[in-house]
């Protein structure tokens, strides 16, 4: 149980254009989902934090008006990565966290991640 | 802040050398302890939580301890297919994870 499906794995697109990523929850219901950020032989950061009904919440840094959250029900939360620009190439995760139940055996699930590449 | 330190930065292990990684971690109220695997270009594989100082969990070759300051994860014994980014994240009342670096570990047959 606790599958969080995330598509699509990897995107190319141009300089730009604006890119949507997918972040679904199979088994279980989230309220809350996480978008993070990696760049390579780094960690995970936080960019924002999805509340389904509600706006997202996004760290410092974070610019709301390129990076575009939208989580219109328990088990869907998007990313859209708009006018992308080569320096927004990365790999991106989300996760979300179980409304109840399953949270202290499955922790915070993870999505596989997706590769965007901006040319 | 939350602030979460692993070391080593990188692991080099022989197969069945047993070896322990640390997650040293600052949170004001700690609400869980936080172990993933990660392979390259994958998501986070969750591992372990642990809520309080003194619990221990083991999966197969791996044990996760948990005291007031850091967490270790011993790996027993290892083999190639443990190879990977170890990831540690604490969460604090807020319910966002604070990561560590993580240790990549390498074990050579």
């Amino acid at each position: 149980g606790a599958v969080v499906s995330q598509h699509p794995s990897w995107v190319i697109c141009k300089s730009g254009t604006s890119v949507k990523i997918e972040c679904r929850s199979l088994d279980f219901q989230a309220t809350t989902m996480f978008w993070y950020r990696q760049f390579p032989k780094q960690s995970l950061m936080l960019m924002a934090t999805s509340n389904e009904g509600s706006k997202a919440t996004y760290e410092q840094g974070v610019e709301k008006d390129k990076f575009l959250i939208n989580h219109a029900s328990l088990t869907l939360s998007t990313l859209t990565v708009t006018s992308a620009h080569p320096e927004d190439s990365s790999f991106y995760i989300c996760s979300a966290r179980p409304n109840s139940g399953t949270g202290g055996t499955y922790g915070y699930t993870f999505g596989s991640g997706t590769r965007l590449t901006v040319v | 802040e939350d602030q979460v330190t692993q070391s080593p930065e990188a692991l080099r292990l022989q197969e069945g050398e047993s070896s322990s990684l640390n997650c040293s971690y600052t949170v004001s109220g700690l609400r869980g302890l936080f172990w993933y695997r990660q392979d390259p270009g994958k998501g986070p594989e969750f591992l372990f939580t642990l809520y309080s100082a003194g619990e221990e969990k083991e999966k197969e070759r791996l044990k996760a301890t948990l005291t007031k300051k850091e967490s270790f994860l011993h790996i027993t014994a290892p083999k190639p297919e443990d190879s990977a980014t170890y990831l540690c994240a604490v969460q604090a009342d807020d319910y966002k994870l604070s990561f560590g670096a993580g240790t990549t570990v390498t074990v050579r047959a």
